[in-house]
């Protein structure tokens, strides 16, 4: 199995700052790489995926990078509604395998 | 609109089998452009995807659960299924039902909980 690893495990940020997350694959996936957020008591929602398309209805503050084995998430302006966990899902091979999350918090 | 809601048991004996649906609306299970998967998580933990069942008809599981696990769909109902039989106390978590695109999923259902005890 491919194992994906996130960091920080948690970050506490300021409305409108620049916020960077990271996530790591065991091998190369090339760029098959999607993020997702999770509300507390919700379902994930997709934000990104191959690993720099915005999913329809995503603000644009949301932007994904990376190749190979390192990817990153950045918000360029963190919002209120940006709380949450994220994380990174690889869909290079079966089976599918997401990473431990980064959980933000607004400070 | 696109609507996914899992259904089933919420509390599981150890051992037993747990069985949930997902019945999909606003979409036709049987379209040859998604497949439907199940993801599990555990409270407090990180996401683990289950299995999921391909537009050609075939059933894909995590082999850390393959020997357990049974994912089939009805289609004249518009439902997804999910098996986990010989369930123990690892197996309680958050069920979700998803519509998947390319490996990633772009619709969730709102999750059931599951908790296995006696």
């Amino acid at each position: 199995d491919i194992q994906m690893t996130q960091s920080p495990s948690s970050l506490s940020a300021s409305v409108g700052d620049r916020v960077t997350m990271t996530c790591r694959a065991s091998q190369s996936i090339d760029t098959y790489l999607n993020w997702y957020q999770q509300r507390p008591g919700r379902a994930p929602k997709l934000l990104i995926y191959a690993p720099s398309t915005l999913q329809s209805g995503v603000p644009s503050r949301f932007s994904g990078s990376g190749s190979g084995t390192d990817f990153t998430l950045t918000i360029s302006s963190l919002q209120p509604e940006d709380f949450g966990t994220y994380y990174c899902q690889q869909s290079y091979s079966t089976p599918l395998t997401f990473g431990g999350g980064t959980k933000v918090e607004i400070q | 609109q696109l609507q996914l809601q899992e259904s089933g048991s919420g509390l599981v004996r150890p051992s037993q089998t747990l069985s949930l649906t997902c019945t999909v609306s606003g979409a036709s299970i049987s379209s040859d452009t998604y497949s439907w998967s199940w993801i599990r998580q555990p409270p407090g933990k990180a996401l683990e995807w289950i299995g999921y069942f391909s537009q050609i008809g075939r059933a894909y599981y995590n082999p850390s659960l393959q020997s357990r696990v049974t994912i089939s769909v009805d289609r004249s109902k518009n439902q997804l299924s999910l098996k986990l039989n010989s369930v123990s106390a690892a197996d309680t978590a958050f069920y979700f039902c998803a519509r998947v695109f390319d490996d990633y999923a772009d619709n969730w259902g709102q999750g059931t909980l599951v908790t296995v005890s006696s």
